[in-house]
């Protein structure tokens, strides 16, 4: 069966520093997510992606988020200058057309110290 | 303003035990209805989408209410392995899907 992977399992890193968490959605899906959920609490939209760009983004995605779609299989999450309060788990989505169903990535757990 | 309420849980029940699940949400433009559970530090995985209908999937039986903006989810003869927390899931409009914050389940022997 088909299935989101995500990279790094776990990511660590000082803050400040930039990190890049990659996913490869399943392979036909048009519609692409970044979410994340911070430990004890729920999950949280970040970011849609349709079309090579970004359809919807919530408070949660500012400037120092992007997101990109770098060849016809990786889809990236990169945070610049990460902050204490970034550590998170990140899970990444897709979904195929015409279907609600999204199918998530087992998820990067950042950890910023 | 909370978005997609759940009740707050945990629920313990004993194996076999039916346990029901209640979500309301707020915006009454929300096109779809999802629950999803998800186990410790694991990624959410879909349990079935909800219809106006209702649908049942074996132990499983969800129901929508559109008027009172309220979905719920019933678990019959519930097993160890059903142990999770459940999430309430709704499509805005657009593709902004909000999670409600779940509802933990544990089931004893």
């Amino acid at each position: 069966e088909p299935e989101v992977t995500q990279t790094p399992s776990h990511q660590v890193t000082q803050m400040g520093q930039e990190v890049i968490l990659r996913c490869v959605p399943i392979s036909n899906h048009l519609y692409f997510y970044w979410y994340r959920q911070i430990l004890g609490q729920k999950v949280e939209f970040l970011v849609s992606f349709y079309n090579n760009e970004i359809s919807e983004k919530s408070e949660i995605f500012d400037d120092q988020f992007s997101v990109e779609r770098p060849d016809g299989s990786n889809f990236t999450l990169k945070i610049r200058s990460t902050k204490l309060e970034d550590s998170a788990m990140y899970f990444c989505a897709s979904r195929g057309d015409n279907t609600d169903t999204q199918y998530f990535g087992p998820g990067t757990r950042l950890t910023v110290l | 303003r909370k978005e997609v309420e759940q009740d707050p849980g945990p629920f313990n029940v004993p194996e076999g035990a039916t346990v029901a699940f209640n979500c309301t949400y707020s915006n009454s433009a929300s096109q779809s209805f999802f629950w999803y559970r998800q186990d410790c530090r694991k990624e959410p995985k879909l349990l079935m989408s909800v219809y106006s209908s209702g649908n049942e999937d074996g132990r499983f039986t969800a129901q929508l209410n559109r008027a009172s903006q309220y979905i719920s989810l019933l678990i019959r003869d519930s097993k160890l392995s059903d142990s999770a927390t459940y999430l309430c899931v709704v499509r805005d409009y657009g593709q902004n899907f909000v999670f409600g914050p779940g509802t933990r389940l544990s089931v004893l022997p």
